[in-house]
């Protein structure tokens, strides 16, 4: 099993739709949780951390769910501009290393 | 925002050369960098940790002899891919932990480096 999974996609949503994307990971000692954005032949963008009590930034929810060891993401009112790769990003406890999962295709279509 | 520079962006070369990739963090100090290396259509794979002033720590499956890394300073790493083969290119990325610019372990990235190996 991956240390960190996620559905790889794509997702293919219309402009205006809400999607979700879940995580899930195996290390259950695992500290932080991060969703990153990237671009097709750029690096990874930081959209948001996610904190135990979840956490909202604009159109974008964040979800952990340690119980069950899963991240969501959440994205209402999709862009254009939201089509990328959004990928799930957690760290083992102790470490400032970064496990990927394998990411999410997102395209919204007009 | 932390902001760390990666050089060069884009390299091309023959098979056999070596390839020297560097990484720099430009408004803060970093005593530690990550080297990842993706392949089209993959996620990152972290392939080692460049600790400044000892040695690189490779995860597992990573050719140490093969990835030569050095972090001579705190604000340099460098990656050199020796020996480059085609099945070496990839895009290389480097990261470096935002330690007290960042509130929450979160990595400051490089804006890669596309590497062809003919």
């Amino acid at each position: 099993r991956k240390e960190v999974e996620q559905d790889p996609g794509p997702f293919n949503v219309p402009e205006g739709a809400t999607v979700a994307f879940n995580c899930t990971y195996s290390n259950s000692a695992s500290q932080s949780f991060f969703w990153y954005r990237q671009d097709c032949r750029k690096e990874p963008k930081l959209l948001m951390s996610v904190y135990s009590s979840g956490n909202e930034d604009g159109r974008f929810t964040a979800q952990l769910n340690r119980a069950s060891q899963y991240i969501s993401l959440l994205i209402r009112d999709s862009k254009l501009s939201d089509s990328a790769t959004y990928l799930c990003v957690v760290t083992p406890s102790g470490t400032y290393k970064y496990i990927f999962g394998t990411g999410t295709r997102l395209k919204v279509l007009a | 925002g932390a902001v760390v520079s990666q050089h060069p962006s884009r390299v091309i070369c023959k098979s056999g050369t070596s390839v020297k990739i560097e990484c720099r963090s430009l408004d803060f100090q970093a005593t530690t960098m990550f080297w990842y290396r993706q392949f089209p259509k993959k996620s990152l794979m972290l392939m080692a940790t460049s600790n400044e002033g000892s040695k690189a720590t490779y995860e597992q499956g990573v050719e140490k002899d093969k990835f030569l890394i050095n972090h001579a300073s705190l604000t340099l790493s460098t990656l050199t891919v020796t020996s480059a083969h085609p099945e070496d290119s990839s895009f290389y990325i480097c990261s470096a932990p935002g330690g007290g610019i960042s509130s929450y372990n979160e990595q400051f990235f490089g804006p890669g480096t596309r590497l062809t190996v003919l």
